[in-house]
């Protein structure tokens, strides 16, 4: 069955440095992929999706992720992160018109 | 354009009442979906739809029910509310398998 896995539910990052967020799906096929933002008390926002093509795809508020078949992974990073990026990161994969969600990682934001 | 908007933003329900939420989209989207997110269990999808007067059972179907009369609205109706419903639903919309489109949520307690 299609899955996907967020093996970090927490991880905390001083201000200023890199951050990498872990996903790793399950799926047969080519997946389109997609990372979603969620802060506190709102709704979830697209970061940045992946369907073909380029393997590194740029997302919005500076995020990147990596596409790596070999590995099933689809790594979320940032060169730097900014107190404002505290919040739950999902990863997902989509299921024809459904979207098969992980359970998330809360990233926290040391001064 | 307003995107995805919920009506209301926070309920409290006793027992046994009745309520219907509303979700409305002006991005012409074919699809739609109702989620609930509960601590620890990440986004669960209740009911779904791929056009109007379309609907179909998600993960968590029961004690829920759905309709979508006009393209641009897609309702959740609790029948009877139990406290196990207590949750945050966010409904979201997409035109196809490129990414969804969320509301801001909506807040219920049921006592």
């Amino acid at each position: 069955a299609q899955s996907v896995t967020q093996p970090d539910i927490h991880i905390t990052v001083s201000e200023g440095a890199s951050l990498e967020l872990r996903c790793n799906y399950s799926y047969g096929a080519t997946p389109y992929l997609f990372w979603y933002v969620q802060s506190p008390g709102q709704g979830l926002q697209l970061l940045l999706k992946y369907f073909s093509g380029d393997t590194l795809v740029q997302g919005i508020k500076g995020f990147e992720a990596e596409f790596k078949r070999s590995q099933s992974s689809f790594n979320l990073r940032k060169p730097s992160v900014h107190w404002s990026d505290a919040a739950e990161y999902f990863c997902a994969v989509a299921l024809n018109y459904q979207l098969i969600w992980g359970a998330g990682t809360k990233l926290i934001i040391k001064p | 354009n307003a995107g995805v908007t919920q009506t209301p933003k926070f309920r409290v329900l006793k027992t046994g009442q009745s309520m219907t939420l509303l979700c409305a989209q002006d991005m012409n989207h074919e699809y739609m979906y109702w989620y609930r997110q509960d601590p620890g269990m990440g986004l669960r999808l209740i009911h779904y739809s791929v056009g109007e007067g379309t609907t179909a059972k998600g993960e968590v179907p029961d004690g829920y029910n759905v309709s979508r009369l006009k393209k641009q609205n897609f309702l959740l109706g609790l029948e009877s509310a139990a406290p196990s419903q207590t949750s945050v639903y966010f409904c979201a919309s997409s035109y196809s398998r490129e990414g969804q489109y969320f509301g801001p949520g909506t807040r219920l307690l049921v006592l």
